[in-house]
């Protein structure tokens, strides 16, 4: 069955970085577009960023654009998010879900970014 | 930026009762709305899609309507699994906005 696996989160102060990662599997990843969607504690969801599938293609969320970066590597079945310059702000749980072109189905069960001093 | 309204923010409801929640956009976006449900501690799913269609397993009892700016979730005959968070999100233009949340208690 489709599978969504993300991991990278933790603890990291303001200024740091994080990589998180999210592994694909029980479809063709390479055929997809696929998208981050954060949502801060407590709060509602926000879209982060989309990449086509074959990589071309890149949309950030200006709350995030020129610190975060997403790529995809289709020989590993994997989903990238690297993250610089982070904020408190940054703190939520972030999903992977499969979709950048229309809806987001099915969304990975998150991993939590926690951005403190 | 498109923004995207909920209402209510939350309603409280029993088994058997009609649901009926309504999102709406700050600008037309066709029929590109899908709705998600987000059980606690879990991660949202897919509902509905291009404003009215049923995403595949999902149960008959969620219907969406609408287009344009207003749009419509209804739950027919409220289910126990069925208490949650719904979400609105429109893929009409990026970035892709979400509604604020309908929490169903």
């Amino acid at each position: 069955q489709v599978q969504l696996v993300e991991s990278g989160g933790g603890l990291v102060k303001p200024g740091g970085s994080l990589r998180l990662s999210c592994a694909a599997s029980g479809f063709t990843f390479s055929d997809y577009y696929m998208s981050w969607i954060r949502q801060a504690p407590g709060k509602g969801l926000e879209w982060v960023s989309y990449i086509s599938s074959s990589g071309s293609t890149i949309y950030y969320a200006d709350s995030v654009k020129g610190r975060f970066t997403i790529s995809r590597d289709n020989a590993k079945n994997s989903l990238y998010l690297q993250m610089n310059s982070l904020r408190a702000e940054d703190t939520a749980v972030y999903y992977c879900a499969r979709g950048g072109g229309t809806t987001l189905d099915p969304w990975g069960q998150g991993t939590l970014v926690t951005v403190s001093s | 930026d498109i923004q995207m309204t909920q209402s209510p923010s939350a309603l409280s409801a029993s088994v058997g009762d009609r649901v009926t929640i309504t999102c709406r956009a700050s600008q037309s976006i066709g029929s590109w709305l899908a709705w998600y449900q987000q059980n606690p501690g879990k991660a949202p799913k897919l509902l509905i899609y291009k404003a009215s269609s049923l995403e595949s397993g999902v149960p008959s009892r969620f219907s969406g309507s609408g287009s344009g700016t207003e749009f419509t979730l209804t739950i027919s005959s409220l289910q126990p699994d069925d208490f949650g968070r719904y979400y609105c999100q429109q893929y009409n233009d990026y970035p892709w906005t979400f509604g604020q949340g309908t929490r169903v208690e």
